[in-house]
């Protein structure tokens, strides 16, 4: 079946800094990816996508990259605050729109 | 925030007793998800609801049942609960149209003791 994965279950960062979570998909016939972000109690947020004919997109203090080559997926948060201290996860989407999630990486920043 | 409210938030029942999850929501999508969330899983995908009275299994289906009888709310029962069944729930929402992602309620917990 479909596999989602993401490369490191924790993450801690300085507050200011950048960070980086990784992504890894298996099926190539996955034409749309989102990140979500999920604080404790609530449910997932979307964050942002990118769809499988683009390789970068940004918004607000985050960007996401696709490399289709090797079927990675990555978010990058610009200047981490603490607010952005949440799970995040990735999630691909094959044909029938059926979505499929990986597991999260929990992302702590320090003050 | 999406339009979505599911209800209970929160229950604690017995093993071999019946449950039911709504999910209501008031964007007028066409899709509506139920998934089961647990620790070292992403979230898993139990039945979606592509239209009134269409649904389809998901991954993890076994020992649950859907029923929409109406767009805006998504039913999820589980006939007879088991311990194996306590998580969180969560229903989600797409308009399926293009490239839109799915937008989630706040999660129901549910224990079965």
């Amino acid at each position: 079946g479909e596999s989602v994965g993401l490369h490191l279950p924790t993450l801690s960062v300085q507050e200011g800094d950048n960070s980086i979570i990784n992504c890894a998909y298996s099926n190539s016939a996955s034409d749309y990816f989102i990140w979500y972000k999920q604080e404790s109690g609530k449910g997932p947020q979307f964050i942002i996508d990118i769809r499988s004919n683009m390789d970068k997109r940004q918004g607000q203090r985050v960007t996401v990259l696709l490399n289709k080559t090797v079927k990675h997926l990555s978010l990058q948060i610009a200047a981490t605050q603490p607010g952005d201290s949440a799970v995040y996860f990735c999630a691909d989407r094959l044909p029938g729109n059926q979505f499929y999630f990986g597991t999260g990486t929990s992302l702590t920043v320090i003050p | 925030d999406a339009g979505i409210t599911q209800s209970p938030r929160h229950k604690v029942t017995e093993t071999g007793t019946p449950v039911t999850l709504r999910c209501h929501q008031t964007e007028n999508h066409r899709y509506m998800y139920w998934y089961r969330q647990d620790p070292g899983h992403g979230l898993r995908l139990i039945h979606y609801s592509y239209g009134v009275k269409d649904t389809d299994k998901g991954e993890v289906s076994d020992g649950y049942s859907v029923s929409r009888s109406k767009t805006e709310d998504f039913l999820l029962t589980l006939e007879s609960a088991t311990s194996s069944q306590t998580s969180v729930y969560f229903c989600a929402i797409s308009d399926g149209q293009g490239n839109q992602p799915q937008h989630f309620g706040d999660g129901t917990r549910l224990s079965i003791l």
